[in-house]
């Protein structure tokens, strides 16, 4: 079955960096993009951008554009999500997200990743 | 880039009664729609995608209508567990999602 298995909790001061992983199984990591989607506490959703797996190749939002970086590991099958000069409102929950069996929706969530960023 | 708009904010209703949540895109997104829902510590689940399928296991209470700016999600028969958040949202070339809509007893 489809699995995106992400990194434990993290809690960094302002101006750090944090690195976020997400281990794909149960399908073929390079056939489709990783997402990635985040949430304030208390707050709605916000997608950051995407990878392919494939090819390398990025798209990111504009108002994340100079402070992420999106990787992959294909030997691993893990995506990566890098996000740098943090600020206590870069506090989220982060999700890596696919779509495997659906067009233009994302039918495969992560658990999660805590994000805490605190002086 | 496009802008979508949920209302209401929040639906109170009991078990049993129908749900009806609504969508608003700012320009038309044809039926390029989906639905989510939330339940809390959890991440979102895929509930309705193109507007109107049923992701694989959603049962058939919930169901979603609508094209070009404005859209649906009908939950015919309120569950207890249906009661938490739901967002729309769009896949363009900047996925976007709604605000949300909460809907508690």
């Amino acid at each position: 079955q489809v699995q995106l298995v992400q990194s434990g909790a993290e809690v960094k001061k302002p101006g750090a960096s944090v690195k976020v992983s997400c281990k794909a199984s149960g399908y073929t990591f390079t056939g489709y993009y990783i997402h990635w989607v985040r949430q304030a506490p208390g707050q709605g959703l916000e997608w950051m951008g995407w990878i392919n797996p494939n090819s390398g190749g990025t798209n990111y939002a504009h108002s994340f554009q100079g402070r992420v970086t999106m990787t992959r590991d294909t030997s691993m099958g893990t995506a990566y999500m890098e996000l740098s000069s943090l600020r206590s409102d870069d506090t989220a929950m982060y999700y890596c997200v696919t779509m495997i069996m659906v067009r233009r929706a994302f039918d495969f969530w992560g658990q999660g990743t805590m994000v805490t960023v605190s002086p | 880039d496009i802008v979508l708009t949920q209302s209401p904010g929040t639906l109170s209703l009991s078990p049993g009664k129908r749900a009806i949540l609504s969508c608003r895109a700012s320009q038309s997104i044809s039926s390029y729609l989906a639905w989510y829902q939330q339940q809390p510590g959890q991440a979102p689940r895929l509930l309705i995608y193109g507007a109107s399928s049923r992701a694989t296991g959603i049962p058939d209470r919930f169901s979603g209508s609508g094209s070009g700016t404005y859209f649906t999600l009908t939950i015919s028969r309120l569950e207890p567990e249906d009661f938490a958040v739901y967002y729309c949202q769009h896949y363009g070339s900047s996925p976007t999602f709604g605000p949300g809509t909460r809907v508690d007893i």
